[in-house]
């Protein structure tokens, strides 16, 4: 079983709509979660962490359910900007450090 | 703050010889740096982790003797694609996790090899 996996998408949409990733994890031992957003030929960038009480950010939602070892993202009021690649990222302790483990990533496309 | 850059940003070389990529934490210091690699439509796959002054950990899969890491300062690490073939043709990310962080990553822009 992969370390990070996630939702296969693409996910087409019109503005306006909401939508929904979900990614799951298999390391229970795991402490922090994140989503990234990535661009076509760029580097993630970090959108927001995601903590067990859930947190928002503007029409951004990151939820976490340890016990189902699962996290989501809702965009709410799409719009065209947020079409890019989203990614969910999972810490993995090591004697080598902290790495980041991330899913295949889910494409999110907005049309007007 | 927090600026990681990767030189060079594009490369083009042909088959069998080799290519460093650098990767600079700009305005800290960083103890530890990640490298990765992203084929076309696929996910950030993590290749090593970087310690300043030992050998880099490599994850599965990855061969240490193809793929040379280099980490001697706390604000640059280096890696080199040995004797590079076409199916090495990828984009490759380098991250860096600053002194005063346990976790926060910060990622550089990338650098896009093409093997021809």
């Amino acid at each position: 079983r992969k370390e990070v996996e996630q939702d296969p998408g693409p996910f087409n949409v019109p503005e306006g709509a909401t939508v929904a990733f979900n990614c799951t994890y298999s390391n229970s031992a795991s402490q922090s979660f994140f989503w990234y957003r990535q661009d076509c030929r760029k580097e993630p960038k970090l959108l927001m962490s995601v903590y067990s009480s859930g947190n928002e950010d503007g029409r951004f939602t990151a939820q976490l359910n340890r016990a189902s070892q699962y996290i989501s993202l809702l965009i709410r009021d799409s719009k065209l900007s947020d079409s890019a690649t989203y990614l969910c990222a999972v810490n993995r302790r090591s004697q080598a450090g902290t790495a980041l483990i991330f899913g295949k990533g889910t494409t999110l496309s907005v049309s007007s | 703050g927090a600026v990681v850059s990767q030189h060079p940003s594009w490369v083009i070389c042909k088959s069998g010889t080799s290519v460093k990529i650098e990767c600079r934490s700009l305005d800290f210091q960083a103890t530890t740096m990640f490298w990765y690699r992203q084929f076309p439509k696929q996910s950030l796959m993590l290749m090593a982790t970087s310690n300043e002054g030992s050998k880099a950990t490599y994850e599965q899969g990855v061969e240490k003797d193809k793929f040379l890491i280099n980490h001697a300062s706390l604000t640059l690490s280096t890696l080199t694609v040995t004797s590079a073939h076409p199916e090495d043709s990828s984009f490759y990310i380098c991250s860096a996790i600053p002194l005063t962080s346990s976790y926060e990553q910060y990622f550089g822009p990338g650098t896009r090899l093409t093997v021809t």
